[in-house]
């Protein structure tokens, strides 16, 4: 099955780039990768997705790279608000496709 | 605007007496999913319905069901809840499960606690 793997947690300065990265070395060639955030007691949130090229949306940039087996999602400038737990998410087959989502990344923007 | 609404946020039942964990989307989206979400892990699929028919995950206790009695509407009981069911539950849906691009909207979640 893909998976993804990502840090545990993550500390990033308000105000500076927040770079979180994902491994999803099984990725089958035309599944995307998502990224989803989660801010404490409320239902994950969509950020963005790409499948090849990196990929710009007004709440971050993803880069992907050539062979597609990892990401990096970037946040440019990372405010308090953006504390959460960020998910990078790949679909497998099981009988039907479904997200499959990893153990996440635990971002603390600090003042 | 709130796109996938889930009603209540917040519910308290007791140990083995049923209860019904309601969701609605204004998306007219295709696919609805449930998902139980247990303290500091991620999501974990329930069963979700392509239009009207029903897709449950192999490993899904027999005590989850759902009902879906039109498009806008998708409701899960918990026929005898235990303790091991206090949760977060979450609402999803999506236009289609078979694209590659398959974007799913969640609501906020109804948190679960079994007295």
């Amino acid at each position: 099955d893909a998976k993804t793997t990502q840090p545990t947690s993550m500390d990033c300065a308000e105000g500076r780039a927040a770079n979180l990265p994902c491994n999803h070395s099984t990725i089958s060639g035309n599944e995307y990768v998502y990224w989803y955030r989660q801010i404490h007691s409320q239902g994950p949130q969509y950020i963005i997705h790409g499948l090849k090229n990196n990929e710009t949306n007004e709440m971050a940039s993803l880069i992907i790279t050539e062979d597609r087996k990892s990401s990096t999602l970037i946040l440019p400038h990372a405010t308090l608000r953006d504390t959460a737990v960020y998910y990078c998410i790949v679909r497998a087959y099981s009988g039907t496709y479904k997200y499959i989502f990893g153990t996440g990344t635990r971002l603390k923007v600090l003042a | 605007d709130a796109m996938v609404i889930q009603n209540p946020r917040y519910q308290v039942t007791q140990f083995g007496k049923p209860v019904t964990l309601s969701c609605s989307q204004t998306l007219n989206h295709n696919v609805m999913y449930w998902y139980q979400q247990k303290s500091s892990q991620a999501p974990k699929l329930l069963f979700h319905y392509y239009d009207k028919d029903f897709n449950n995950e192999a490993d899904t206790p027999d005590n989850f069901q759902s009902r879906r009695p039109n498009t806008s509407f998708c409701f899960l009981d918990i026929r005898s809840p235990g303790l091991g069911d206090a949760a977060m539950y979450l609402c999803a849906t999506s236009r289609d499960v078979i694209l590659a691009k398959n974007i799913q909207y969640f609501g906020a979640g109804t948190r679960l606690s079994v007295l």
